[in-house]
């Protein structure tokens, strides 16, 4: 059974350059939710996708962008980096029907910007 | 809006002791979920256990359970026989699942360290 995975592992950006990250949710789950984890700190909800759409957000600016595929994989966008977007990008699914809203999470991105 | 607090930043524990983790939270629901994950070294988040608030009866997963109390707004996390390999980051996080969504909110976690 497939669990979360998400790409790349580690990626170094400028300021002011664009990123994409992807996510590929556990094999039957059809929600994905994005956050961003600061060093020593707990997960910051970003937004949730599903059924193709953001279906609530976080406290993050309109830079940070996402996107649902059919497939129920998942892209975050973030533009214009700033240094504070430094930070591992997690990347969580479950299953909404049936109220399963149990989370499993992926291994995480860690973004750098130099 | 509801918050999650975890008052300990760090905490250690012999190896096969039994150690507790605190978590407070402050909401004016009725339903919803309370979660401790553990995030280890190698980063990847893995649930501990899972508590709906509905349920009186403590939640249990072999070595970990947790003491929910609803009035309190409390919810800790309580490990027995301790383990290297319980070594990690534990979040403790609340969850109010709404109509077609849900958002997890998370505690700024406690470092945990088992020594041997």
């Amino acid at each position: 059974d497939a669990g979360v995975t998400q790409s790349p592992t580690h990626l170094i950006k400028t300021r002011g350059q664009q990123v994409t990250l992807r996510c590929s949710p556990k094999s039957g789950h059809d929600t994905v939710s994005w956050y961003q984890q600061a060093l020593g700190q707990g997960p910051q909800f970003i937004f949730q996708y599903y059924e193709e759409e953001e279906r609530q957000r976080g406290n993050f600016p309109d830079r940070f962008s996402g996107h649902q595929f059919p497939n129920y994989s998942s892209e975050l966008n973030v533009n214009a980096l700033l240094l504070g977007d430094s930070a591992l990008y997690l990347c969580a699914s479950s299953l909404l029907a049936g109220s399963q809203e149990t989370q499993y999470f992926g291994p995480g991105t860690r973004l750098l910007v130099l | 809006a509801q918050t999650v607090t975890q008052s300990q930043p760090e905490m250690s524990v012999q190896e096969a002791e039994t150690v507790t983790l605190s978590c407070t939270y402050d909401t004016s629901e009725s339903n919803y979920y309370l979660f401790w994950y553990k995030q280890p070294p190698s980063r990847q988040m893995i649930l501990v256990i899972r508590q709906e608030a509905y349920k009186q009866q403590n939640a249990t997963e072999n070595r970990f359970s947790v003491n929910f109390q609803k009035a309190a707004k409390s919810f800790s996390l309580k490990i027995s026989d301790s383990q290297l390999g319980d070594t990690a980051m534990y979040f403790c996080a609340f969850m109010k699942p709404q109509p077609g969504t849900y958002k997890y909110i998370f505690g700024t976690g406690t470092r945990l360290k088992v020594l041997a």
